[in-house]
């Protein structure tokens, strides 16, 4: 099936550092999407991407989905404590019966060091 | 009110037992799926429901049984527990329009611990 690949599995900054995730298909998406997931919580959706080269910006995250639609980052610049947590990408295939199926990537654990 | 509720949001029980895991979504949204993330925090779609239809299935144990008896509500049920099965089953729904996924909402989880 479907791969979605997240780089990197842990990433420790100290605050005020910036921090990217990368998220990789081994085929074309239909869309991404990321989610925020806190510590003992449950994923919050953050933003859907869905058209080629595609930047959106929220407040200090800034998300990319690449020309191909085959990547995606997510930048924070100067983390918080607030930003603790693992996020996730998930890419849209369309599947053999037609159906949009999401498959999440293996998430990017981010610990703030204060 | 909480969009979309699960219980029990722990579970304790022995090997070989049977257990359920309710979830109900209050957005009137027509699809609902469960999710399974285990011990690294993978997280992976086990089954969708659109309209009480059944539209994705996984490669997941016929011992797992869902059972959706309106659009607002998916239940899980699972049968012979094996140690594998602990994990946080997150029910999740979502508006699908014109094959887009939509955001997807999640429930609180439900922590199931076989021992």
């Amino acid at each position: 099936g479907q791969q979605v690949m997240q780089i990197p599995q842990y990433q420790h900054v100290q605050e005020g550092e910036d921090f990217t995730t990368y998220c990789n298909s081994s085929t074309t998406l239909s869309n991404i999407q990321w989610y925020k997931q806190r510590p003992g919580g449950h994923p919050v959706f953050l933003i859907q991407l869905v058209k080629s080269g595609e930047v959106k910006k929220q407040k200090r995250l800034t998300f990319q989905f690449g020309e191909a639609k085959k990547n995606s980052s997510l930048h924070i610049t100067a983390t918080q404590t607030t930003d603790v947590g693992t996020y996730f990408c998930a890419g849209g295939y369309i599947s053999n019966f037609g159906n949009e199926k999401l498959t999440f990537g293996t998430g990017t654990r981010l610990t703030i060091i204060p | 009110d909480t969009a979309v509720s699960q219980t029990p949001k722990y579970l304790v029980t022995q090997m070989g037992n049977d257990k359920s895991i309710k979830c109900e979504q209050n957005l009137g949204h027509d699809t609902m799926y469960w999710y399974k993330q285990d011990s690294k925090k993978f997280l992976k779609i086990m089954f969708s429901y659109n309209n009480k239809e059944l539209i994705i299935n996984e490669t997941v144990p016929n011992r797992f049984s869902p059972k959706s008896p309106d659009k607002a509500h998916l239940n899980l049920h699972i049968n012979s527990l094996e140690l594998g099965d602990s994990a946080v089953y997150f029910c999740a729904s979502s508006q699908v329009r014109m094959m887009n996924t939509g955001e997807l909402f999640f429930g609180e989880g439900s922590r199931l611990t076989v021992l």
